[in-house]
């Protein structure tokens, strides 16, 4: 049982660059969320999903799309990498309803120079 | 969803209980208190979770005030593993939307 798994882990882009950042869970959950931690600070929720073919923004949602074609399956995107979105990015999906819990995955560090 | 404090780092001595606290003064009915921790650079670990009674699990116990309005995570033994930062969380019944504060750097010393 993998769990949530995030594609790639590290990265080093460019300013301008694009790039799409994957997170796959297999625990059949309908809610998946992105979120972004710079240094010494907490998580901040990008976007995030209640379903298939749902998504809605967070807190800080500028510079950032994603999709949610398969249920299994959350991307996120940056069409245009900025200096400021170096950061580790974190995925995490739960089960429908309250008083459940979110799993995380990994992280993916992303640098943009 | 309500707004959390927590402080910024503890200490704790190993194989003593580590006591976490949190407020959570603007809480309504519906929201849960949840408890994460993060090792190093790793996802964040679910701990415990409640709503208004006292929760124990195999990790850790949660005491919520009767006023709801703060709460305190309890590692009965601590380890050097503990190390981490613990993060208390409050989010509806009905949407697991999680706003992460920043958290209680807890650091436990031989």
């Amino acid at each position: 049982n993998a769990g949530v798994t995030q594609t790639p882990k590290f990265r080093v882009l460019k300013t301008g660059q694009s790039m799409t950042l994957l997170c796959a869970q297999d625990m059949n959950h309908e809610y998946m969320y992105w979120y972004r931690q710079d240094p010494g600070m907490g998580l901040r929720l990008i976007h995030y999903s209640v379903g298939e073919g749902t998504t809605a923004k967070g807190e800080v949602p500028d510079g950032y799309n994603v999709s949610r074609l398969k249920k299994q399956n959350f991307l996120l995107g940056l069409e245009s990498a900025a200096p400021s979105q170096t950061s580790v990015y974190f995925c995490a999906s739960s089960d429908r309803g309250g008083n459940t819990e979110a799993f995380f995955g990994q992280g993916t560090r992303l640098t943009v120079v | 969803d309500a707004k959390t404090t927590q402080p910024p780092s503890m200490d704790c001595a190993e194989g003593r209980a580590a006591n976490l606290p949190c407020n959570h003064s603007t809480i309504s009915g519906n929201e849960y208190v949840y408890w994460y921790r993060q090792i190093h650079s790793q996802g964040p670990q679910y701990i415990i979770h409640g709503l208004k009674n006292n929760e124990t699990n195999e990790m850790a116990s949660l005491i919520i005030t009767e006023d709801r309005k703060s709460s305190t995570l309890i590692l009965p033994h601590a380890t050097l593993r503990d190390t981490a930062v613990y993060y208390c969380i409050v989010t509806k019944y009905n949407f697991n939307k999680f706003y992460f504060g920043s958290g209680t750097k807890l650091n436990v010393k031989p």
